[in-house]
């Protein structure tokens, strides 16, 4: 059974920075591409990037290309997604999602998402 | 970037009834096309993948159509764990894009 388990919420003030985590088991660290999408309150879907768990590299969304870092843990096969410069417009829900393919990224499973908050 | 677009927006249909979602691509994205279901509280759930393929333990209820630009998402018998949000999403290529939603609503 493949669990992508998320950090739990989070509040930030604007222009702090922001860490979320994403512990999958062993078998989907090593099996599964991970991306980081956000979902604003009422508003839709919105990728953000892509990691290889394996090897670390990363393809990230234009728009958050210059504010947003995933990097992975292997001894504790857990994701991170990063974003800096925090603002209002970045509260959303974060997932976390496993794609078992780089250039078919389907999304197999999801974590539950973790509410993020941006304000003064 | 892929627009997608979704219709409609919301509907209110009954236990039982067919319900058909509809998801249209900006650009040709042959059969990279995925459909997921939301529910409050829960986890986001996969249902399909290239436009056709049932994620393993998806109803056969569920089912997709579509290449190119337009695509389906049939239910063909509305039950009462189904009332949700549904998305469609292509992956044909980068930045992955996604549909609006379509909030599927008791009657």
């Amino acid at each position: 059974q493949v669990q992508l388990v998320q950090s739990g919420a989070e509040v930030k003030k604007p222009g702090a920075s922001l860490k979320v985590s994403c512990k999958a088991s062993e078998s989907t660290f090593t099996s599964y591409y991970m991306h980081w999408v956000r979902q604003a309150p009422g508003q839709g879907l919105e990728w953000m990037g892509i990691i290889n768990p394996t090897g670390g590299s990363t393809n990230y969304a234009q728009k958050f290309q210059d504010r947003v870092t995933m990097t992975r843990d292997s001894s504790t096969t857990t994701l991170y997604m990063e974003l800096s410069s925090l603002r209002s417009e970045d509260t959303a829900v974060y997932y976390c999602a496993a794609s078992s393919g780089y250039y078919s990224p389907y999304f197999d499973y999801w974590g539950q998402g973790t509410l993020v908050t941006v304000s003064s | 970037d892929i627009q997608m677009t979704q219709s409609p927006s919301s509907l209110s249909a009954s236990v039982g009834d067919r319900v058909t979602i509809s998801c249209r691509a900006s650009q040709g994205i042959s059969t990279y096309l995925a459909w997921f279901q939301q529910k409050p509280g829960k986890a986001t759930k996969s249902l399909i993948y290239a436009a056709s393929n049932l994620q393993t333990g998806v109803p056969s209820t569920f089912s997709g159509s579509g290449s190119g630009t337009d695509f389906t998402l049939t239910i063909s018998s509305l039950q009462p764990e189904d009332f949700a949000t549904y998305y469609c999403q292509q992956y044909y290529s980068y930045p992955l894009t996604f549909g609006g939603g379509t909030k599927v609503e008791i009657k």
